[in-house]
Parts: C-alpha cells; sequence; structure tokens
C-alpha cells in the first residue's frame, strides 16, 4: 500500500532556532517528492521537488534531503521567522502518473 | 496570473442536502484534481480531468459524488445527498499538460464543508 509517513506531528520552537522534519515513504513506483507548505486557510504551496537522481534540494532557508535506498526525506528550516509556522506536508508521485500521495503533514509553530 | 479559486469557502450543509462546490483552475490548466481531507487524515485524491475527460476517478468515496468539468475549463464537485461522513476540506489543484508528475500542481484554498 502507497503510503507516507511524517514526524514529529507538531513542533513548536523559538524564533531563529533551526529544526529538522521527517518523512518515510512505501510509494511504488516512485517518481519524486515534494515538500509542501499549507498556510491556515490555504492550500498546499510546493517548497521543494527531488527526483530519485538527487538527494538535496535548498530553496532559501529550507534544505530537503532525499535518500532513495532508504526511502527517507527530511526538510531542514534554518533561522526559523514566524512567518514559517504552518504544516508542512511531504507529497510523493507516484511514477507514470499524476497521483500525489500526501502525508499527514507536521505542525509548525514559530514563537516570538 | 490568477491562481486555481474554489467557491464557496465554506459550506453547511444539513444532511441528506445537496451541495455543489466549484473548482477554476490556472488559465491553460488541462489537468484538474480533485482532493479531499478530513479531520486529523491526510489529504486524500479523489479524481483527475484531462481537459474534459476523467483521466482517473479511482479515489471517488462513492456514487453520491459527481464531478464534471464541461468544455475543460472549470470543474464542479456534486455531493448528493451529503452524509455526516463527508465533512472536510475539499482542494482542486492544477496543472499544465505532460511531464507526467514532474509539473507542480497548484492549490486552490479549499472548500471546507460541514454537514450536520
Amino acid at each position: 500500500k502507497n503510503q507516507v509517513e511524517q514526524s514529529p506531528q507538531s513542533l513548536i520552537i523559538l524564533e531563529g532556532k533551526n529544526c529538522t522534519l521527517q518523512c518515510n515513504y512505501t510509494v511504488s513506483p516512485f517518481s519524486n517528492l515534494r515538500w509542501y507548505k499549507q498556510d491556515t486557510g490555504r492550500g498546499p504551496v510546493s517548497l521543494t521537488i527531488m527526483t530519485f537522481s538527487e538527494n538535496t534540494k535548498s530553496n532559501g532557508r529550507y534544505t530537503a534531503t532525499l535518500d532513495a535506498d532508504t526511502k527517507q526525506s527530511s526538510l531542514h528550516i534554518t533561522a526559523s521567522q514566524l512567518s514559517d509556522s504552518a504544516s508542512y506536508i511531504c507529497v510523493v508521485s507516484v511514477g507514470g502518473t499524476y497521483k500525489y500521495i500526501f502525508g499527514t503533514g507536521t505542525r509548525l509553530k514559530v514563537l516570538a | 496570473e490568477a491562481g486555481v479559486t474554489q467557491f464557496p469557502s465554506h459550506s453547511v450543509i444539513e444532511k441528506g442536502q445537496t451541495v455543489t462546490l466549484r473548482c477554476d483552475p490556472i488559465s491553460g490548466h488541462d489537468n484538474l484534481y480533485w482532493y479531499r481531507r478530513v479531520m486529523g487524515k491526510e489529504i486524500k485524491f479523489l479524481l483527475h480531468f484531462v481537459k474534459e475527460s476523467k483521466q482517473d476517478e479511482s479515489g471517488m468515496p462513492n456514487n453520491r459524488f459527481l464531478a464534471e468539468r464541461t468544455g475543460g475549463t472549470y470543474s464542479t464537485l456534486k455531493v448528493q445527498p451529503a452524509e455526516l461522513e463527508d465533512s472536510g476540506v475539499y482542494f482542486c489543484a492544477s496543472s499544465p499538460l505532460g511531464g507526467q508528475g514532474l509539473y507542480e500542481q497548484y492549490f486552490g484554498p479549499g472548500t471546507r464543508l460541514t454537514v450536520t
């Protein structure tokens, strides 16, 4: 069964601190993995995309890693800001299709 | 360029009633997707249109749900009759044709459906 699991479920950090979110997946065939940010009341917005051959991708203060052998990914947020408060969702595309498999997300709260 | 829009933003209906959700994709995007997130669960795929044709409707929960995309532009998702378990947030997304899953799907803000 295609599945994406994320941890932790929620996280609270102080502004300026770093944090790392985890994603494990069992999706076959694998096409690519995206991290999405979802602000409250809005739709998800893509932060990064990685294909099978890529093991790291950065977007400003966001850095995603992918280990295709262990089927794990992480999203590292550097020097967090209040605006980083949101849900972060790991999404894996099923190869040969347009289908997305979503994780349940990590709810991040950044405190001043 | 306008993003994906959805209407209404929130709908509250009674069990047994009918509700129609609307999605306007980004202009020129032939792929249109419907997703749903029920309380505490992950977002799940419902169906995928390519232009006006249903490419994959394997995620539709039952025949109370009917999606249409006449003319290949906007899409509607009708729930008739609504049940309590249909409550959740319904997202629409769109993407350009081609590239399989490599093209980003752009999401709308969602419609929050509450069935009482």
